[in-house]
């Protein structure tokens, strides 16, 4: 079956530093998402990607985040220069569309990000 | 605008127990509603869904009923195994993503 894979799943990095979170979907998905769980709380919608563009962000996603998809596969998240409070599980997600019967969204088993 | 507030766990619960999560929720508009699971060290995976008031989603012997009354969709299971130990998420859809509760941790002891 197939399923959506993320790398690494565990990344630990100081503060000031840029991580970038890697996720490779499902084959035939054309939706694209991130959230994020800091610890105890909920999970939290950062960012969805259509048509090699952002559709829809939170306010949680400014100008540190970024998304792109640099070839057929993957899909990143980048933090350009992080902060503690950005540690936190990240998962990527995926779907094959947004309508009532494909909206289904498929989540990778996370990476969690420390922060020191 | 959109949220869901989910029971606070824990929960522990004896094998062949009655197991019920409680999720309430608000909505502009009429959202699908979601339950998924997270098993240790997996993804968020679809546990069930349903699509508009009064529908009931069930898989695994697990089922919810869309309660536009009482705007819930509460989690249930007549009776546990171990193999059910897991985190349990209530969400529900936006335009293009996902709503979630804090999630409910269940443990079942044999």
């Amino acid at each position: 079956e197939p399923e959506v894979t993320q790398t690494p799943s565990h990344q630990v990095t100081q503060m000031g530093q840029e991580v970038i979170l890697r996720c490779v979907p499902i084959s035939n998905h054309l939706y694209f998402y991130w959230y994020r769980q800091i610890l105890g709380q909920k999970v939290e919608f950062l960012v969805s990607f259509y048509n090699n563009e952002i559709s829809e962000k939170s306010e949680i996603f400014d100008d540190q985040f970024s998304v792109e998809r640099p070839d057929g596969s993957n899909f990143t998240l980048k933090i350009r220069s992080t902060k503690l409070e950005d540690s936190a599980m990240y998962f990527c997600a995926s779907s094959l569309g947004t309508g009532v019967g494909s909206y289904e969204q498929y989540f990778g088993p996370g990476t969690r990000l420390t922060v020191t | 605008g959109n949220s869901v507030t989910q029971m606070e766990g824990p929960v522990t619960l004896s094998e062949e127990a009655f197991l019920t999560i409680n999720c309430t929720y608000t909505a502009t508009g009429y959202p699908s509603l979601f339950w998924y699971v997270q098993y240790p060290g997996e993804g968020l995976q679809l546990l069930l869904k349903a699509t508009k008031a009064d529908d009931k989603g069930s898989n695994k012997g697990f089922e919810a009923t869309y309660r536009k009354e009482t705007t819930s969709f509460h989690l249930e299971k007549g009776s546990v195994q171990v193999s059910d130990s897991a985190v349990y998420f209530c969400a529900l859809n936006g335009a293009n993503n996902l709503f979630f509760g804090t999630g409910t941790r269940l443990t079942v002891i044999p």
